[in-house]
């Protein structure tokens, strides 16, 4: 099946500082990619779609001046997050819909990214 | 977005079928079902997905009931490595630039036992 990296796999970074998320289709391109948040204990919840040579579009109550999406290739996504503080602790998880499967909606997923804010 | 009700858990025993049920009564016309499942501390994982017929694939089996509002996923022989959080995903199949974003539930976190 398709494959999708993100890297890092674990960061822990200090408050107040910001943290890069990359996410990457390996073997294919992905025009349009997905970000996932999750807490513990809880479901993934849809932060934003990244849209390759467009502007994200954020779900409600994502603060978009926060979660900095950038989309530049067909391969490459990445996910800021500004001025990190411990409530944004989590696991990030970022996803891409793959080519010729885009009618049905399969995703193909990333190992995630577990953030701590100290 | 449609919802889907799943049982919040379900055991098994190793090497026996295992029956994941999903109710999704307000399911329309063109929406797909979709499963996956999350093993701890992973990124979700595709299992299956279907819009009217039965569907096979080397991970599991898919029934959906004639009036498609319910489904479930079949895991024809359980092993420990399947114990997971599985989800029963309606697609959303609205238009624009969110077309196809997965909406998850909470899901049916399976135990497999030795």
């Amino acid at each position: 099946g398709a494959v999708v990296s993100q890297h890092p796999s674990r960061v822990i970074c200090k408050s107040g500082t910001s943290v890069k998320i990359e996410c990457r289709s390996l073997d294919f391109q992905a025009t349009t990619m997905f970000w996932y948040r999750q807490f513990p204990k809880q479901s993934l919840m849809l932060m934003a779609t990244s849209n390759e040579g467009s502007k994200a579009t954020y779900e409600q109550g994502v603060e978009k001046d926060k979660f900095l999406i950038n989309h530049a290739s067909l391969t490459l996504s990445t996910l800021t997050v500004t001025s990190a503080h411990p409530e944004d602790s989590s696991f990030y998880i970022c996803s891409a819909r793959v080519p010729g499967l885009a009618e049905r909606g399969t995703q193909y997923f990333g190992p995630g990214t577990r953030l701590t804010v100290l | 977005d449609a919802k889907t009700t799943q049982p919040n858990s379900m055991e098994s025993n190793e090497e026996e079928p295992v029956h994941l049920p999903c109710n999704h009564s307000t399911i329309s016309g063109t929406d797909y079902i979709h499963w996956y499942r999350q093993l701890p501390s992973q990124g979700p994982e595709y299992v299956i997905h279907g819009l009217t017929s039965n569907v096979n694939n080397r991970m599991a089996s898919l029934a959906i009931a004639e009036d498609r509002k319910s489904s479930t996923l079949i895991l024809h022989r359980a092993t420990l490595r399947d114990a997971a959080v599985y989800y029963c995903i309606l697609r959303d199949h609205a238009g624009g630039t969110s077309y196809g974003k997965l909406t998850f539930g909470q899901g049916t976190i399976l135990t497999v036992h030795p």
